[in-house]
């Protein structure tokens, strides 16, 4: 069984804190990662799919990286706001034609 | 663009009431279409994996005739709860990969359906 696990469960920050949280999957037979954001009451949106070992993405204030020998990626948020409130999820595909194994989610909620 | 409407956003019914919820992709086509379910904290568990004109493809411990998955076409998936019971409440999401399908597309997901079975 594939275990793909996200640290923390939740979090609250005050707004213009800087944040991250852990995705962690295992190392070997990597394909890809994906990242979405889940806002209460609306559809889980796509942030960034990962693929290279040292891959950055980033997106606004909202970066990720990727260690595929060690079986992690670190979402951060910089200067977080109230709308980044959410739920983050990773997605972790071990071949191209595997299912997607999602992580449980880390909460994130932003105080004013 | 790459959007996928879910219906109903809601469902209560009573037990032993079949309910169908519609995945629809309105401005692209999709192949695939996937079902998950998530309980309370914990993670999207796939269901099922629905393919366009053929049967879909139900994950281990999943009852098929449980849960009847049509893909009639390019822009519906149907999910049907058959027969439901309190067991079955939970919440269900879907999702569509858009054609043509690569590697670095992410799902696409609806909005997904809080099902409550009395």
């Amino acid at each position: 069984i594939l275990n793909v696990e996200q640290s923390p469960q939740s979090l609250h920050v005050q707004e213009g804190d800087s944040t991250n949280f852990t995705c962690s999957f295992p190392s070997s037979n990597f394909y890809a990662l994906h990242w979405y954001r889940w806002e209460t009451a609306k559809s889980p949106e796509a942030l960034f799919v990962m693929t290279l070992n040292g891959d950055e993405k980033k997106k606004g204030r909202i970066s990720a990286t990727l260690n595929t020998k060690e079986g992690y990626s670190y979402l951060y948020i910089k200067g977080s706001q109230p709308e980044d409130s959410a739920t983050y999820l990773c997605a972790f595909l071990r071949t191209s034609y595997d299912k997607v194994i999602f992580g449980p989610g880390t909460s994130l909620s932003v105080i004013p | 663009g790459a959007v996928v409407s879910q219906h109903p956003s809601r469902v209560i019914c009573k037990s032993g009431t079949s309910v169908k919820i519609e995945c629809r992709s309105l401005d692209f086509q999709a192949t695939t279409m996937f079902w998950y379910r998530q309980f309370p904290k914990q993670s999207l568990m796939l269901m099922a994996t629905s393919n366009e004109g053929s049967k879909a493809t139900y994950e281990q411990g999943v009852e098929k005739d449980k849960f009847l998955i049509n893909h009639a076409s390019l822009t519906l998936s149907t999910l049907t709860v058959t027969s439901a019971h309190p067991e079955d409440s939970s919440f269900y999401i879907c999702s569509a990969k858009e054609i043509p399908e690569t590697v670095n597309q992410p799902q696409h997901f609806g909005d997904g359906t809080r099902l409550s079975i009395l």
